[in-house]
């Protein structure tokens, strides 16, 4: 069974805050996405990552695929309230629709 | 503006009770998903749709059933409702390649007591 652990399951910061979250897995991925959840909302993609060594950014959140495409991470610079949230990163298998979930990071923002 | 509707945000059913859950999209997707989502565990499939009349098991499809009569609808049915269903259940749907966006509804929060 696939399976991606998120660390930390949960992170309290201040604002102007940098933060990591880490996705990682045994298995490989053909690409690898991040969603955000706000409550009472479904998930809201934020990035997909198709290569391995990937870095892409979103304004303040950089995303970094792992060169054996195993691993991910999440890097926020500066954070505001406006980025708490529970953030799920998501595998995907070439040749299925099986999105593998990780278990969630979820992220308060205090100003 | 895409859309992937749930019909219920909150239900609260009895044990044995049969529960529909309903889920709508306007995008022409041809794959629709149903996912578990507890707190620490993400999310996990139930069930998902590559076509009309066509499905195919996830994860965890005990106790859950799906129906997909029109591409754009796709239900879960839990046939006889037992309080470990107890959970916040999101539909999303994609158009084609699996790399694609994943678009969710808003989730309906079932509680089995």
């Amino acid at each position: 069974t696939q399976l991606l652990e998120q660390s930390p399951q949960f992170l309290s910061i201040q604002e102007g805050e940098n933060l990591t979250v880490y996705c990682n897995s045994s298995s490989v991925f053909s690409s690898l996405q991040w969603y955000r959840q706000e409550p009472g909302e479904g998930p809201v993609l934020l990035v997909t990552v198709v290569t391995g060594g990937e870095v892409k950014k979103l304004k303040r959140l950089t995303f970094q695929f792992g060169d054996a495409r195993k691993d991910s991470s999440l890097h926020i610079t500066a954070a505001q309230p406006g980025d708490t949230g529970l953030y799920l990163c998501a595998g995907v298998t070439s040749g299925t629709y099986k999105y593998i979930f990780g278990t969630g990071t979820r992220l308060k923002v205090l100003a | 503006d895409v859309k992937v509707t749930q019909s219920s945000r909150y239900l609260v059913k009895r044990t044995g009770e049969k529960v529909f859950l309903e889920c709508v999209q306007d995008m022409d997707h041809e794959n629709m998903f149903w996912y578990r989502q507890d707190p620490g565990l993400g999310l996990r499939l139930i069930y998902f749709s590559y076509d009309v009349k066509m499905k195919e098991k996830g994860d965890i499809p005990e106790g859950y059933s799906v129906s997909r009569e029109k591409k754009e609808r796709f239900s879960l049915i839990l046939e006889s409702a037992s309080t470990n269903q107890t959970s916040m259940y999101l539909c999303a749907s994609i158009l084609g390649q699996n790399t694609g966006e994943l678009f969710f509804g808003e989730g309906s929060r079932l509680t089995v007591l």
